[in-house]
């Protein structure tokens, strides 16, 4: 069974500053990891994806996320915010093998909120 | 734009009532999963088709029901609706068993 868990429900922050969205995962086999956002009354877009090699993948809008195996993390980070970034953020796994076939589980999601 | 079409936008109904909900894929993609998304229970999988067959099925109460059509459409019935199955339905597809996933805009349904 896996879990996955985002240390906040909700981060808000000022207009250009850094900021970091944490997700640890629980998982009994190796697992791909992800990162979507969800704007207001919209589906699901991904962010970036982990699935080997270089623990430090980049994705889309300026979004980075490390993945670190031993502390089960992929923490979601950005230089510097833009009001346009306000969204939901959920922070995913999914098996690499067995019978999941590809299904996600996703973690509680963390509300970004940007102030001018 | 993902390429995932879902309709209804929106679906307003009453308890016990029966509803479908129904999904197109992005084209080449043989793959469809349903997920609810509601405020106490998060995301969760519900399951998914592969090409036609039941491949995975997640935490999908006896009262729904899904199938993949020939043309890789698929439809959600969720029957006898009671006020917690109120909950945005979301639709995702990928190439096969793939790890990524493109998601619909999504079905929010209103029991009343």
């Amino acid at each position: 069974a896996q879990s996955v868990t985002q240390l906040d429900s909700q981060v808000p922050v000022f207009e250009e500053a850094p900021v970091e969205l944490r997700c640890n995962y629980s998982s009994s086999v190796s697992v791909y990891l992800f990162w979507y956002v969800q704007y207001p009354n919209q589906g699901l877009q991904l962010l970036l994806k982990y699935l080997s090699g270089s623990t430090l993948v980049k994705g889309i809008n300026g979004f980075e996320a490390e993945f670190n195996k031993s502390q089960t993390s992929f923490h979601l980070r950005k230089p510097s915010v833009h009001i346009s970034d306000t969204a939901e953020y959920f922070c995913a796994v999914s098996d690499r093998g067995g019978t999941s076939y590809g299904k996600l589980t996703f973690g509680q999601g963390t509300i970004l909120t940007v102030h001018p | 734009d993902s390429g995932v079409t879902q309709t209804p936008k929106h679906l307003i109904t009453a308890t016990g009532q029966r509803v479908t909900l129904r999904c197109s894929p992005r084209s080449g993609d043989l793959s469809v999963y349903w997920y609810q998304q509601s405020l106490d229970q998060g995301l969760q999988f519900l399951i998914q088709y592969y090409n036609g067959e039941e491949r995975a099925k997640g935490n999908i109460l006896e009262r729904f029901s899904a199938q993949q059509f020939p043309d890789l459409h698929s439809e959600l019935n969720l029957s006898s609706l009671e006020l917690g199955d109120s909950a945005l339905y979301f639709c995702a597809s990928s190439v096969a068993h793939s790890y990524e996933q493109y998601f619909g805009p999504g079905t929010r349904l209103t029991v009343t």
